[in-house]
């Protein structure tokens, strides 16, 4: 079952604007990811923010964790054509980190 | 990539028949795994590895066996392919021992008719 669940499901903009994917999940977990997937490969290892931050920053991604409402968001500012892609929130659990769950994705549409 | 290829990249095969593709990874990484992506159910685990012959099952393991002989080597099974399981699928290995992150292969894309 998923424990993470990527709202919205799409998302479509314009070059220049700001995109923002939220990530709930239903249990404890020592860190959560994102990652990004072109059509057609494999999926990006993006950020990893450990359950003790609230927020993360690498180039013009931005993460935010708040474990007591069990949930992420995704921040992407100054968005390009090439942001085009889906966006995945992976969890693990505070039993273990070697195993992830992934949510189902957002699609992010970035139009020129 | 990180160093991990798999094999074949596209198959099409028939109801029945068995299927094994393969995960190559040349870091001599601890922990592999074997994802499937469907449209509507996003990335699920079917097997990952710990070590040479140490594995366990993931969350839809059910049709599928694995084995890992080698460390750089990870190869998933279907015995007795059936159209459910028409998808892609990714190998992954992890590169932190304390945070995993992983990362991925460029996928298969498994047909059975």
């Amino acid at each position: 079952s998923q424990q993470g669940e990527e709202d919205p499901q799409a998302l479509s903009i314009q070059e220049g604007e700001n995109a923002t994917m939220n990530c709930s999940y239903k249990t404890s977990i020592n860190n959560l990811q994102w990652y990004r997937q072109n059509s057609g490969r494999g999926l990006v290892h993006l950020i990893l923010i450990r359950s003790n931050e609230r927020e993360k920053h690498s180039g013009r991604l931005r993460v935010t964790l708040d474990t007591s409402k069990k949930s992420s968001s995704l921040l992407i500012t100054a968005s390009r054509a090439a942001d085009t892609a889906s966006y995945f929130c992976a969890t693990d659990s505070v039993g273990g980190s070697e195993k992830l769950v992934f949510g189902k994705g957002t699609k992010l549409t970035v139009n020129p | 990539d990180a160093g991990i290829t798999q094999s074949p990249r596209h198959k099409v095969t028939e109801t029945g028949t068995p299927v094994t593709l393969r995960c190559h990874q040349t870091e001599n990484h601890r922990y592999m795994y074997w994802y499937r992506q469907d449209p509507g159910h996003g990335l699920r685990l079917i097997h990952y590895s710990y070590g040479v012959k140490d594995t366990d099952k993931g969350e839809v393991s059910d049709g599928y066996s694995v084995s890992r002989s080698k460390t750089e080597d990870f190869l998933l099974t279907l015995e007795s392919a059936t159209s459910s399981q028409t998808s892609v699928y990714f190998c992954a290995i992890s590169v932190g021992e304390v945070r995993h992150e992983q990362y991925f292969g460029p996928g298969t894309r498994l047909t059975v008719t």
